[in-house]
């Protein structure tokens, strides 16, 4: 069974930063791309970030260029998110999501997400 | 960027009925690559329909996708209580990925 579990968030400054991981398992992990889609509180879902299954191509939004960085170690089987010079509309939801196939661009698999909370 | 406007904002109807949510691209996507999803509160996502029009692993055939190019469409024959959520489309056809903004389907 695929199950991922998101880890990493909670209260932060503004300016500041966090790392956040997602740990996979239940299938052949270096076989799929991984995303990050977030969720602020009580709004719609935005894509953030993809990472190819050898991590050799990456793409982000404009409103996460430059301040995220998605990176993945096969050997762990574990994706990550490191998100800098944070804001409050930063302030979301942060899931890990498994492409459907391995390069689909839809998500068949997410995890329950971790919550980061931008505030002083 | 592709935009997706969907509509209506909230839709409310009653078990049994038919629904039908809409989803309007600012350009066209590319190969309809256009999936929809559903959520319940405080849950991920759920993947509904990929390609306009496909049925994605497990999903009742009470769910339907159809459309092309800027218009696309997602019908639930019958309303179980179940379906009562919000629903997004999202086009993955160009880059950067996006959502719209989502229908909430609430129960009349």
């Amino acid at each position: 069974e695929v199950h991922l579990v998101e880890s990493g968030g909670g209260l932060v400054k503004p300016g500041g930063s966090l790392r956040l991981s997602c740990t996979a398992s239940g299938f052949s992990f270096s076989s799929y791309n991984m995303n990050w889609v977030r969720q602020a509180p009580g709004k719609g879902l935005e894509w953030v970030s993809s990472i190819s299954s050898s991590g050799s191509f990456v793409k982000y939004p404009d409103s996460a260029e430059g301040r995220f960085t998605i990176s993945r170690d096969n050997a762990k089987n574990l994706v990550y998110l490191e998100v800098n010079s944070l804001r409050a509309e930063d302030t979301a939801v942060y899931y890990c999501a498994r492409d459907t196939d391995s390069w689909s661009g839809h998500f068949s698999f997410w995890g329950l997400g971790t919550l980061v909370t931008v505030s002083s | 960027e592709i935009v997706l406007t969907q509509s209506p904002g909230t839709l409310s109807l009653s078990p049994g009925e038919r629904a039908t949510l809409s989803c309007w691209a600012s350009q066209r996507v590319s190969n309809n690559y256009l999936a929809w999803y559903q959520q319940t509160p405080g849950r991920a996502p759920r993947l509904l329909i990929y390609a306009a029009s496909s049925r994605a692993t497990g999903i009742p055939d009470r769910f339907s996708g159809a459309g092309s190019e800027t218009d696309f469409t997602l019908t639930i024959s019958r309303l179980e209580p179940e379906d009562f959520a919000v629903y997004y489309c999202q086009q993955y056809g160009s880059f950067p990925y996006t959502f719209g903004q989502g229908t909430k389907l609430e129960i009349k």
